[in-house]
């Protein structure tokens, strides 16, 4: 499975904008990159997927660059419930379902 | 919908002792693992079953871990006998199917191994 580079932490403003970035060099075509985070005393949670195009959901946006070496996860407005640690995954199409954590970013916001 | 339940929340024992923690699945969900998250680190897959049928077990310590899901419901992980370096959260997850987008996970069962 490809390798994913994250910064350690990261801090932010409430109400302001994040970005996450995550770096993934030697992704495949088949590769799905997800992000996943994980609040204090809580299992991960889904924050969103995506293989080529940019994403949109409720929680966030991801924006992958045009040759898909690298991604970036944005928080649009930051609340101090989205501090957490989040991981950016890639995942393989038809993988079992297996995910590789590595050790994410620490977001912390502050008010 | 209920979400992914498992038990006990916390846990304390002695090394060598033996321990097991229980998870209940979300209903439907046929794919169900089990991960383990040292301190500082990310979680890293123990085992995963298809409904009652072990997928991929490959990071289990098998000497020591044991995990079931007889009817392809409710799972149960044993370890026996813990050392210290157990000490960890203990991560339940489901998905609809193997390939599922989405898991979703458990609070976690905190083992702390003395």
């Amino acid at each position: 499975d490809a390798k994913t580079t994250q910064p350690n932490s990261m801090e932010s403003n409430e109400e302001e904008p994040v970005h996450l970035p995550c770096n993934h060099s030697t992704i495949s075509g088949t590769d799905y990159i997800h992000w996943y985070r994980q609040l204090p005393s809580q299992g991960p949670e889904y924050v969103i997927h995506g293989l080529t195009s940019n994403v949109n959901n409720r929680m966030a946006s991801l924006a992958i660059a045009e040759d898909r070496k690298s991604s970036t996860l944005i928080l649009h407005r930051a609340t101090l419930r989205d501090a957490a640690v989040y991981y950016c995954i890639l995942r393989s199409f038809g993988n079992t379902g297996k995910l590789i954590f590595g050790q994410g970013t620490t977001l912390q916001v502050k008010p | 919908e209920a979400g992914v339940a498992q038990s006990p929340r916390y846990k304390i024992i002695e090394k060598r002792q033996s321990v097991a923690f229980w998870c209940n699945p979300i209903s439907g969900h046929a794919t169900l693992y089990w991960y383990q998250q040292i301190l500082g680190q990310g979680p890293k897959l123990l085992i995963q079953f298809q409904n009652n049928g072990v997928v991929d077990d490959s990071q289990l310590p098998k000497d020591r871990f044991s995990a079931e899901r007889l009817k392809g419901v409710d799972s149960t992980l044993k370890i026996q006998p813990a050392k210290l370096e157990d000490s960890a959260v203990y991560l339940c997850a489901s998905s609809l199917v193997a390939g599922a987008e989405t898991q979703y996970f458990g609070p976690g069962t905190r083992l702390l191994v003395l």
